[in-house]
């Protein structure tokens, strides 16, 4: 089956700093999904992206299906965006990036 | 505008016991998918469902949990005679149409856990 790959595993960032994750995968893709799961434990839709850029307010996606990456752009970080950020590729998930975000 | 409704969010069950997970998905979706997540790991698959049929069951263990979907009412994922190992959240999600390039749209979980 594909394989998803995160990086990078863990990422503490000072508040209003910029970071991007990356998201590798094996195999070519109909869907990929970026998800935050909050410290909650609830996984919230960020982006539908098995092709192109998106950005929603302080977040942009890009998925460059050919070379089997997606990158997930987070500027001017916030105490709240901190959790664990998943790629899913179909029914895979990644392990995940756990973002800290320091005050 | 529900979304994924998953219930009860929290279960605690005895070992030996049976574990019932329930999941209504979003309005006009008719596609469901449930997964399992071990504490501090991702999401791994279980089992893709459209209604009253079992589409891929590949990341079900072999013996104990079964899933259904019914023509009316919430899919149900059972676990028969629970385990210490079957602690975890299970989520549930729910596509529109079927296939590969669908999104899917996320409950809150059940947080299960076995004494």
């Amino acid at each position: 089956g594909i394989q998803v790959e995160q990086s990078p595993p863990d990422l503490i960032l000072q508040e209003g700093a910029n970071s991007t994750l990356r998201c590798n995968f094996s195999d070519s893709v109909n869907n990929l999904q970026w998800f935050h799961q909050n410290p909650w434990g609830q996984l919230i839709n960020l982006f539908y992206i098995p092709s192109g850029t998106k950005q929603n307010g302080r977040l942009s996606a890009t998925t460059v299906a050919t070379e089997r990456y997606s990158l997930l752009y987070i500027s001017s970080s916030q105490t709240t965006d901190s959790g664990v950020y998943f790629c899913a590729v179909d029914v895979r998930f990644g392990a995940g990036t756990r973002l800290t975000v320091k005050p | 505008n529900a979304g994924v409704m998953q219930n009860p969010r929290h279960l605690v069950r005895r070992r030996g016991q049976e574990a019932r997970l329930r999941c209504s998905p979003m309005k006009g979706h008719s596609h469901v998918y449930w997964y399992r997540q071990l504490p501090e790991e991702g999401l791994k698959f279980m089992v893709y469902l459209q209604k009253e049929n079992i589409i891929d069951e590949s990341g079900m263990p072999k013996e104990r949990f079964s899933a259904e979907f019914p023509k009316e009412g919430p899919s149900i994922l059972r676990i028969q005679q629970v385990v210490r190992g079957d602690s975890a959240a299970y989520f549930c999600a729910s596509s529109r149409l079927g296939g590969a390039n669908q999104p899917q749209h996320f409950g809150d979980g059940t947080r299960l856990s076995i004494l």
